[in-house]
């Protein structure tokens, strides 16, 4: 298997512009983690599924932010409109037990 | 919610010394504690991990201990080397299916 999958690698977007980050998950895997990285808060939370179902949002930002899974193997982070505090790299992880899996994740910069 | 406090946030050892990494936690329920290492420009992997059940577990050189009295668990490297340079980051869960809790992370330089 591949890993989790995500794209972009890299995006830079004007403040304003939507954004939409993928995540493809490992193969089997029955549980996906949307995370956010910053120098300043490390890593936290923003949301996670178990069995394609949202279970905890609590770490979702604004309504700006939205995530969904179309199917058991692949989700999207949607930022709508973006800002500049939203540069940040974003992780997505699957797990099937207790290890979480991690992408390379996306760097995104919104200038 | 689970809180994870970690220290320290910097680490500079030299090669062949050895290396720890302290971290708290706060939910007395939480059962599964790992170790990810995140190198420059990757994702966090998972280097070793422990359970509730079990005080200590090794693997090669590196070693995680765990006080459920305490609430404390830590990370030992030995005989550090310059690919040991990295961020470290602890993780609390409790159960199965939940997500990780994560400390703010130890960026660790081993010079030669």
């Amino acid at each position: 298997d591949a890993g989790v999958i995500q794209s972009p690698r890299h995006e830079v977007t004007e403040m304003g512009q939507e954004v939409t980050l993928r995540c493809k998950l490992i193969s089997g895997h029955n549980s996906l983690f949307w995370y956010r990285q910053t120098m300043m808060r490390g890593l936290e939370l923003l949301i996670y599924f178990n069995n394609n179902v949202p279970i905890d949002d609590s770490g979702m930002p604004e309504d700006r932010f939205s995530a969904k899974m179309p199917n058991a193997s692949f989700s999207t982070l949607k930022i709508q409109p973006s800002e500049p505090r939203d540069s940040a790299v974003y992780f997505c992880a699957s797990s099937y037990t207790d290890e979480a899996f991690f992408g390379q994740g996306t760097r995104l910069t919104v200038v | 919610g689970e809180n994870v406090e970690q220290h320290p946030s910097t680490l500079s050892v030299q090669e062949g010394d050895s290396a720890v990494i302290k971290c708290t936690y706060s939910d007395s329920a939480s059962n599964y504690f790992p170790w990810y290492k995140q190198e420059l420009g990757k994702g966090p992997q998972l280097i070793i991990d422990i359970r509730s059940n079990v005080g200590e577990k090794k693997d090669q050189r590196i070693a995680v201990t765990l006080n459920k009295t305490a609430k404390h668990f830590s990370l030992h490297i030995t005989e550090t080397q310059p690919e040991d340079s990295a961020v470290y980051f602890c993780a609390a869960i409790f159960i199965t299916g939940y997500a990780l809790n994560f400390g703010k992370g130890t960026s660790l330089l081993v010079t030669p």
